[in-house]
């Protein structure tokens, strides 16, 4: 089956920095890539959506000056958490596919902890 | 409004028992209907999918599910629980018209010896 990787698959960071997490697929070309926030104990919350090529599309609530999304390529999307604050940890998951449509394929998640 | 209901936030089951966890959507039409097992720490993995075609669906790890037209349900269910089926579970919903998934809340799964 497909395969989506995240990396790093968990970081801890200073208040104040920037974290990249990258989410990438292996063996398809994925158009669409979502990423979504997992809170413990608590289910997934999409963030935004991604086409290759063009801006990500945010959910409401979700800054977008805050999370920057890059698709940049067909087979990787990135998530910059900007000057990170310990509210902003979380797991964060994120899925790809070959379309709007098609299934989602998901990463494995990035536990991010800011101090 | 579109939602996804997951109506059991815990269930204890012991192992080698039947375990059956239900899912509730609400849409407008017939949408593209999913269950996911996530481990601690972990991310997704697909169990089953429904699409269209035979509304009885078998998956993974020994794991069916049911579309209910009538009842707008999508119930997982499994014969005989293992240990390892101790998890996170998520119902979730795709539609062409909305283009990304909606989880439910999740049901945790126990299983005791």
């Amino acid at each position: 089956g497909a395969v989506v990787s995240q990396h790093p698959s968990w970081v801890i960071c200073k208040s104040g920095t920037s974290v990249k997490i990258e989410c990438r697929s292996l063996d398809f070309q994925a158009t669409t890539m979502f990423w979504y926030r997992q809170f413990p104990k608590q289910s997934l919350m999409l963030m935004a959506t991604s086409n290759e090529g063009s801006k990500a599309t945010y959910e409401q609530g979700v800054e977008k000056d805050k999370f920057l999304i890059n698709h940049a390529s067909l087979t990787l999307s990135t998530l910059t958490v900007t000057s990170a604050h310990p509210e902003d940890s979380s797991f964060y998951i994120c899925s790809a596919s070959e379309g709007l449509g098609n299934e989602q394929f998901f990463g494995p998640g990035t536990r991010l902890t800011v101090l | 409004a579109q939602s996804v209901t997951q109506p059991d936030i815990h269930i204890t089951v012991s192992e080698g028992a039947s375990l059956e966890l239900r899912c509730n959507y609400s849409y407008g039409a017939t949408p593209y209907l999913f269950w996911y097992v996530q481990s601690p720490g972990q991310g997704l993995q697909l169990l089953l999918k429904y699409f269209s075609g035979d509304t009885l669906v078998q998956g993974i790890k020994g794991f069916e599910a049911e579309f209910k037209r009538s009842q707008s349900s999508f119930n997982l269910r499994k014969p005989s629980v293992h240990w390892s089926d101790a998890a996170e579970y998520f119902c979730a919903v795709y539609t062409d018209s909305w283009g990304k998934f909606q989880f439910g809340a999740g049901t945790q799964v126990v299983v005791t010896p």
